[in-house]
């Protein structure tokens, strides 16, 4: 089945520690984003991703990476910048820009 | 700047009383209004597009409509499986139109009692 698979579903960081955050797509997608969720909020996109090694920051980009070598591949990294780095983490791909954004199920991090 | 005002915050509603959740939105061109339902613990789901007001799309006991202003979700005869959050975005020329950016809502818990 076509989908979008993030991984891992939990995840904790200690202090002064980066983590990475995987999302794989095999939609053909060319499109790929991410956006952080917290509760009573609406989602806010921190990084998107146009085309294979390219990406512009979102609202949010401060405190985190990400890269995109490949066109399944978009992962995202939470630097030890990010003071308030607990929410739910979700990535989304799409046809193109104007296309409907599918998501995968989140990866919910939490501080230890 | 885009905004999307999503309301009532929660919903209940026994089974098979109909409702509607409202999505009010202000945008610089409106290139698009989704609509997503929301598990606990599980990303959104894609339900609709519209792109025009007097827009209508329907899927089982789900219809959106699309006015210039807002967009609402009407839900007929609701089941409990359709307990869920449902959230709404909008993408506009905001940040140019190559740019798939959407601003959402925050979204509306709709719970359905038996």
């Amino acid at each position: 089945d076509g989908g979008i698979t993030q991984s891992p579903k939990y995840l904790f960081r200690k202090e002064g520690q980066n983590v990475t955050l995987s999302c794989e797509q095999n939609l053909n997608h060319d499109a790929m984003y991410w956006y952080r969720q917290d509760p009573g909020q609406g989602l806010r996109l921190i990084y998107y991703s146009q085309i294979v090694n390219d990406f512009q920051k979102g609202d949010i980009a401060e405190g985190y990476s990400v890269s995109r070598e490949k066109k399944e591949s978009f992962p995202l990294t939470v630097t030890s910048a990010q003071k308030n780095p607990t929410a739910f983490y979700l990535c989304a791909s799409s046809q193109g820009s104007g296309q409907p954004q599918h998501f995968g199920d989140g990866t919910r991090l939490s501080i230890l | 700047e885009d905004q999307v005002t999503q309301s009532p915050e929660a919903l209940r509603l026994q089974e098979g009383e109909s409702s509607s959740l409202n999505c009010s939105y202000t945008v610089s061109g409106l290139r698009g209004l989704f609509w997503y339902r929301q598990d606990p613990g599980k990303g959104p789901e894609f339900l609709f597009t519209l792109y025009s007001a007097g827009e209508e799309k329907e899927k089982e006991r789900l219809k959106a409509t699309l006015t210039k202003k807002e967009s609402f979700l009407h839900i007929t005869a609701p089941k409990p499986e359709d307990s869920a959050t449902y959230l709404c975005a909008v993408r506009s020329n905001a940040g140019g139109t190559s740019y798939g950016k959407l601003t959402f809502g925050q979204g509306t818990i709709l719970t359905v009692h038996p």
